[in-house]
């Protein structure tokens, strides 16, 4: 069965840097886009990265463009997200899911806190 | 890129129909056919509903049902269940190659 599990969120400061990895198993990772879609507490979801099946289209929110980048390793059937210089908004539970268009698998999710 | 707008809320009693709107522009809704649609229960993750405006995955409930009209989308929920409560969340491809989700609407089952 279809598995995406996030993992390396945790509290970071301010201007601090956090990578985080999605694991996926149970499909042939080279068949599908990848996307990370976020969503702070209380509020709704966001949008962040989709990243094409051989990384060669990538498209970032306007909110992360040139802080955050989407990577993936196809022989590792990983998925991953560089985030640099983070800041207090950035505070959200950010979910892997596959495909681009829409999401029909979703990882169960990763906090992230951005905090002094 | 703006969010979609969706009613803050919705509500019905067991057994009606209720819908939920998704309005956007032609950059985004009006322009694509990839309108879908997202359940949200609380500390879980979304599970998608209707995709490409008006499909369902397999194993989705038939009592959903999506539709679209110019810049506007809409999903459906007929014979409403005390299970359906939950966020609702649309989304959409943009021209800019982007993806945009409305503000999410919580359905209440009366």
């Amino acid at each position: 069965q279809v598995q995406l599990v996030e993992s390396g969120g945790g509290l970071v400061k301010p201007g601090g840097s956090l990578r985080l990895s999605c694991a996926a198993s149970g499909f042939t990772f080279t068949d599908y886009y990848m996307t990370w879609i976020r969503q702070a507490p209380g509020k709704g979801l966001e949008w962040v990265s989709y990243i094409s099946s051989r990384s060669s289209s990538i498209h970032y929110a306007d909110s992360v463009k040139g802080r955050f980048t989407i990577s993936r390793d196809n022989d590792e059937n990983s998925l991953y997200l560089q985030m640099n210089s983070l800041r207090a908004e950035d505070t959200a539970v950010y979910y892997c899911a596959r495909d681009k268009l829409f999401s029909d698998y979703w990882g169960q999710g990763t906090l992230v806190t951005v905090s002094s | 890129q703006s969010a979609l707008t969706q009613p803050a809320s919705v509500s019905g009693s067991p057994g009606q129909s209720i819908t939920i709107s998704c309005t956007g522009t032609s950059s985004d809704v009006g322009g694509y056919n990839y309108v879908s649609w997202y359940q949200q229960h609380p500390g879980k993750a979304p599970k998608l509903m209707i995709y490409d405006v008006s499909n369902r995955p397999s194993g989705v409930s038939n009592r959903f049902s999506g539709s679209k009209s110019g810049n506007t989308a809409s999903l459906t929920i007929s014979g409403l269940q005390a299970a359906d409560e939950a966020d609702y969340y649309c989304s959409s491809y943009t021209t800019s190659s982007s993806v945009v989700f409305g503000g999410g609407t919580k359905v209440t089952v009366l």
